[in-house]
């Protein structure tokens, strides 16, 4: 098993579309989770950490399920800019230790007119 | 402005060659990392270092080195040892602080003739 493994993609919405993305990680242990965004042949970007009590930025909502092991990402109200690729970044030891961060594969998420 | 600086952004290189890809970070943060990503592929871990004068495997370190000299700098070097050195690489640091945002420089892509 993947220590980190992401809904397979791509997702193509119509504008306007709510859309959702899973990322099971594998380490229970596991302390840190984000989302980041990564546009076609650039660099990832931070779109959002995700809290145990969830957190919600504007159109963007992330959850963390301990139990099962999963974060989510949740998309209202898709915008043509939102087309992206989605990676999820979970980091076992937690981020003060700046140690090893675990990317996942990435959903290609494209919206269209 | 502070930031991560790779360099170069474009290489190409005929096989058998070594080549050291450039690394530079003002942000006075202590944990560097290089990721290699190939198209349609999530980012992979090569070499990480949390401090100076050490540094730790990736998952996919063979074929390539790195050196931590200075906090600053953590360059990375593909050896002819790598069988399959065309990519796209990708320089972070975090900051151990609130965020544990991971900050990116813009890449560099490798390509062997």
């Amino acid at each position: 098993r993947k220590e980190v493994e992401q809904d397979p993609g791509p997702f193509n919405v119509p504008e306007g579309a709510t859309v959702a993305f899973n990322c099971t990680y594998s380490n229970s242990a596991s302390q840190s989770f984000f989302w980041y965004r990564q546009d076609c042949r650039k660099e990832p970007k931070l779109l959002m950490s995700v809290y145990s009590s969830g957190n919600e930025d504007g159109r963007f909502t992330a959850q963390l399920n301990r139990a099962s092991q999963y974060i989510s990402l949740l998309i209202r109200d898709s915008k043509l800019s939102d087309s992206a690729t989605y990676l999820c970044v979970v980091i076992p030891g937690g981020y003060n230790q700046g140690g090893k961060l675990i990317f996942g594969q990435g959903t290609e998420l494209s919206v269209k007119p | 402005d502070g930031g991560i600086t790779q360099s170069p952004k474009y290489l190409f290189r005929k096989e058998g060659q070594n080549v050291t890809l450039s690394c530079e970070q003002n942000l006075n943060h202590d944990a560097m990392y290089w990721y290699r990503q190939d198209p349609g592929q999530g980012l992979r871990l090569i070499y990480y270092s949390q401090i100076v004068n050490d540094f730790q495997k990736g998952d996919i370190a063979e074929g390539y080195s790195v050196s931590r000299e200075k906090k600053e700098s953590f360059p990375l070097t593909v050896t002819s040892a790598q069988k399959n050195p065309t990519a796209f690489y990708l320089c972070a640091s975090i900051r151990t602080g609130d965020t544990g945002e991971l900050f990116f420089g813009e890449g560099s892509r490798l390509t062997v003739l």
